[in-house]
């Protein structure tokens, strides 16, 4: 497909797991960002990407968040000890360039128990 | 309060009406975003202007950087336009994450 992957598009864990969200951008495009969304808020910005690079990390909410993006195009967010509240959808989304517009994935909704 | 903020927080209008939201913002930016969001999550950008105006079918935007305000005009609306409208800036000073108003619910009413 040409838009946004991200997978899974759900994910069900219990509290204090390991989990891995992945997103696949659109080919070619170097700039790849992500996004949390909670029920009923607007998305808040985690993290983004230009090429390999974190170019602006500082919406992570604590070190228990990281992400990845090896090669410059797959990118992989990773949330360590789980808590119920990153319960949300997380959203990626990728630009050509920077300052572009953004296309986005149809997110993966986590739901720590 | 919020950087970007949108009004009304609900609409609900009948089919073929006129209508109009509205998005305000308090920071410098290079970029506004007009950005619809149907159930289930899906998020595709439908506008992105810095300056003046712009029109794709039935969709208007529109912005004043003067005032730090645009709005999102859809003429002659449809049940299909029912959705979450989403307004987003991408802040002068901050590379070009996107800072998001909370959305627009609005249902169009056959």
């Amino acid at each position: 497909g040409a838009g946004v992957s991200q997978t899974p598009s759900n994910k069900v864990t219990e509290k204090g797991k390991y989990v891995e969200l992945r997103c696949d951008p659109i080919s070619g495009h170097t700039a790849l960002y992500w996004y949390r969304q909670s029920l009923g808020q607007g998305p808040e910005f985690l993290i983004y990407f230009q090429g390999t690079g974190a170019a602006d990390d500082s919406g992570l909410p604590n070190d228990r968040f990281f992400a990845v993006r090896p090669e410059g195009s797959v990118s992989t967010l990773k949330i360590q000890r789980t808590e119920r509240g990153d319960s949300a959808v997380y959203l990626c989304a990728s630009s050509l360039w920077e300052n572009q517009p953004q296309h986005f994935g149809d997110g993966t909704r986590l739901s720590i128990l | 309060k919020n950087e970007v903020e949108q009004s009304p927080q609900n609409l609900t209008a009948q089919e073929g009406e006129f209508i109009t939201i509205n998005c305000s913002y308090s920071v410098g930016i290079s970029a506004l975003h007009w950005l619809q969001q149907h159930p289930g999550g899906g998020i595709v950008s439908l506008f992105m202007l810095s300056s003046g105006k712009k029109k794709h079918g039935r969709l208007i935007a529109t912005i004043n950087i003067q005032e730090k305000h645009s709005s999102l005009h859809i003429t002659a609306s449809h049940p299909r336009d029912s959705a979450v409208y989403i307004c987003a800036v991408t802040r002068a000073t901050s590379g070009s994450r996107l800072t998001f108003g909370e959305g627009t619910q609005l249902t169009v009413n056959p």
